[in-house]
């Protein structure tokens, strides 16, 4: 069946640093890939999504780029702040069944100011 | 933004009880989901819901699991009856479309404890 995989649980970085979470695929077709965004406390939010290959989706600075030929969908953010920790998830639309979203594991993101 | 309500925070429950967890998901969306996630796992898709009927269910969603949403109220998740492995925070999401292609709008999640 389809899966996500994100390779960092946790990511501690500096303000003003370069950001890369890095996410990748198993699905078939062209499933639509998203990134949700999770504060302590909260329920995951909505950051931003693609569904066609090399379509790049970006909300809030962050940003990610659909390739196929890689089977990835990599958040990047050129300059972190320290109001960015969070839990990112890495999600994609269930190619089977068509209703809902499979997550990945998540990454923890501490910015130290 | 759109907001999605889950009712209690946390429930504490004594194993083989019945529990229901209710979810006000965003107004004038149609579908509705129930996750779960085990402390330090990934959160696992349970069951979705529309129209009155369950669309698709996994492996997690257990004989003891029920989904209603009667009359526009509360959308639930009712375990009966609970057992030790129900322990998680369950999230409630809704969406004006599928979930495969729609944004989800997730709830704050009720963290269960099943002693």
């Amino acid at each position: 069946g389809d899966s996500v995989t994100q390779t960092e649980g946790q990511v501690a970085l500096s303000e003003e640093d370069f950001l890369t979470i890095h996410c990748n695929y198993s699905a078939s077709g062209y499933p639509a890939l998203f990134w949700y965004v999770q504060y302590p406390g909260e329920g995951p939010q909505f950051l931003f999504r693609a569904s066609r290959d090399k379509e790049k989706g970006s909300s809030r600075g962050f940003e990610a780029t659909y390739d196929k030929g890689t089977t990835s969908f990599h958040l990047r953010k050129a300059s972190v702040q320290e109001s960015d920790s969070a839990v990112y998830y890495c999600a994609l639309g269930d190619s089977n069944s068509g209703t809902y979203q499979r997550f990945g594991t998540g990454t923890k993101l501490q910015v130290v100011p | 933004g759109p907001k999605v309500l889950q009712i209690p925070s946390h429930q504490i429950i004594d194993m083989g009880q019945m529990v229901t967890l209710n979810c006000d998901p965003v107004s004038n969306h149609l579908y509705f989901y129930w996750y779960k996630q085990i402390l330090g796992q990934q959160m696992e898709f349970l069951v979705n819901f529309y129209n009155g009927k369950v669309m698709e269910k996994s492996k997690l969603f257990k004989d003891q699991f029920s989904v209603e949403r009667p009359d526009g109220s509360y959308f639930t998740l009712k375990i009966q009856p609970t057992a030790l492995e129900d322990s998680a925070v369950y999230f409630c999401a809704s969406s004006t479309g599928l979930g495969d292609q729609n944004t989800l709008y997730f709830g704050a999640g009720t963290r269960l404890s099943v002693l």
